[in-house]
């Protein structure tokens, strides 16, 4: 069963301090995976999307890494702001012919405070 | 550009009531629709896609239904809900010709049923 486990589950930080969030996966046939901000009541919206031959991808203060291999990525915040609180989810599709099908991780809720 | 519309924002409705949320997309043709719920603490669910005018698929039995009477909109819609109903719901679009499986998500629509 493809599965999709982010960690941590939440997260408080400090402004101007940085973390990082995990994500693994057991999607298989792999086709790429997207990191996904959502505001609190707000529509998710795409951060980055890294596909099986990337390594490290960086959207701003946003760097999300792929390990292929061992089925794991990250996303690495630096000097988070407060508008870096948000959920974070994790996706990873899955190609089928000419279909995607998506895993949704369950998101690391991130709170940035002053 | 793109653009995806959502309505009603917030909904509350009494259990046994009908339902229909609508989603309209603009600025592409022949896009992938998505319904999505998403419950607090747990990750999107795929609730019903589709490919084209009149074609729905649906991934969870359950009490709602979905329709594409245009090539740009899509409906979700019940005719007596239950308190189960409750919660965040997301239309998205992906592209139909050359889909990367990026969704792209509306605003949401916050359901409760009392």
């Amino acid at each position: 069963k493809n599965q999709v486990e982010q960690s941590p589950q939440s997260l408080i930080i400090l402004e101007g301090k940085n973390c990082t969030l995990q994500c693994n996966y057991t999607v298989s046939p792999f086709s790429n995976l997207r990191w996904y901000k959502q505001d609190t009541g707000r529509g998710p919206v795409s951060l980055t999307i890294m596909t099986f031959s990337e390594n490290t991808k960086s959207n701003g203060r946003y760097t999300a890494t792929l390990d292929a291999d061992t089925k794991q990525s990250s996303l690495h915040i630096t000097a988070s702001q407060l508008s870096d609180s948000a959920s974070y989810i994790c996706v990873v599709s899955e190609k089928n012919r000419s279909n995607y099908k998506l895993t949704f991780g369950k998101g690391t809720l991130l709170t940035v405070n002053p | 550009s793109q653009t995806i519309h959502q309505w009603p924002a917030t909904l509350v409705q009494p259990v046994g009531s009908p339902l229909s949320l609508e989603c309209t997309v603009e600025g592409t043709s022949n896009p992938n629709l998505y319904w999505y719920r998403q419950a607090a603490g747990r990750g999107l669910q795929l609730l019903f896609y589709s490919v084209g005018i009149g074609q729905i698929s649906s991934e969870v039995p359950q009490n709602l239904s979905a329709s594409r009477p245009q090539d740009r909109q899509f409906i979700l819609s019940s005719k007596k809900l239950l308190l189960s109903d409750s919660g965040f719901y997301l239309c998205a679009w992906s592209e139909g010709r050359r889909n990367t499986g990026e969704l792209f998500f509306g605003e949401g629509s916050r359901l409760t049923v009392l």
